[in-house]
């Protein structure tokens, strides 16, 4: 089953504006990461937030995390038509019978030049 | 370039059929990943493997099975091919034994149609 669900599931801006989306989780976390994906092509690590932190920056992407609420945001500012892509939420359960790392659906964002 | 390595890029076979999918890691990883990504399902996690040992096993059917050799490198097995198993399985790997401590690091992908 799915752990993250990324909000909203397709984003469309214009170049230059800010994008965000969240992902929300369902049970206590070690981490949470962050990748994104280009059409048809691996997935890519963007940044890495653990349960003891509340922000982090990366180049124009800023990841937020709220424990209490169980949901976490990746804000990329400045947004290039580069940027089009999957992006994904991805979360390392503290249960220790599921070590892996569980997947959201995604958020599909497209960048218009 | 993620430094891990997986082929083939794509595979066509029939219902019924077995293939066998590899992956390289990158050099240094011990953790070697399988996922699944298809339209329907998104992406899910099949089996992990650490230094040669199952870690963790996910959604993975019974007619998968997978295995880490002494060299790191890992081989998937789908065998009674449905036209169901259609996806993108990637492989990805990290240097630790799990619980998401570290970014995995994924290939880029093999593509099987079953026909």
């Amino acid at each position: 089953s799915q752990q993250g669900e990324e909000d909203p599931q397709a984003l469309s801006i214009q170049e230059g504006e800010n994008a965000t989306m969240n992902c929300s989780y369902k049970t206590s976390i070690n981490n949470l990461q962050w990748y994104r994906q280009n059409s048809g092509r691996g997935l890519v690590h963007l940044i890495l937030i653990r349960s003891n932190e509340r922000e982090k920056h990366s180049g124009r992407l800023r990841v937020t995390l709220d424990t209490s609420k169980k949901s976490s945001s990746l804000l990329i500012t400045a947004s290039r038509a580069a940027d089009t892509a999957s992006y994904f939420c991805a979360t390392a359960w503290l249960d220790t019978g599921r070590r892996a790392l569980t997947f959201g659906s995604g958020t599909r964002l497209q960048v218009q030049p | 370039d993620s430094g891990v390595t997986q082929t083939p890029k794509h595979l066509i076979t029939a219902t019924g059929q077995r293939v066998t999918l590899r992956c390289s890691p990158r050099s240094g990883d011990l953790s070697v990943y399988w996922y699944q990504q298809s339209l329907d399902q998104g992406l899910q996690f099949l089996i992990q493997y650490y230094n040669g040992e199952e870690r963790a096993k996910g959604n993975i059917l019974e007619r998968f099975s997978a295995q880490q050799f002494p060299d790191l490198h890992s081989e998937l097995n789908l065998s009674s091919l449905e036209l169901g198993d259609s996806a993108l399985y990637f492989c990805a790997s990290s240097v630790s034994s799990g619980r998401g401590n570290s970014p995995l690091h994924f290939g880029n992908g093999t593509r099987l149609t079953v026909t």
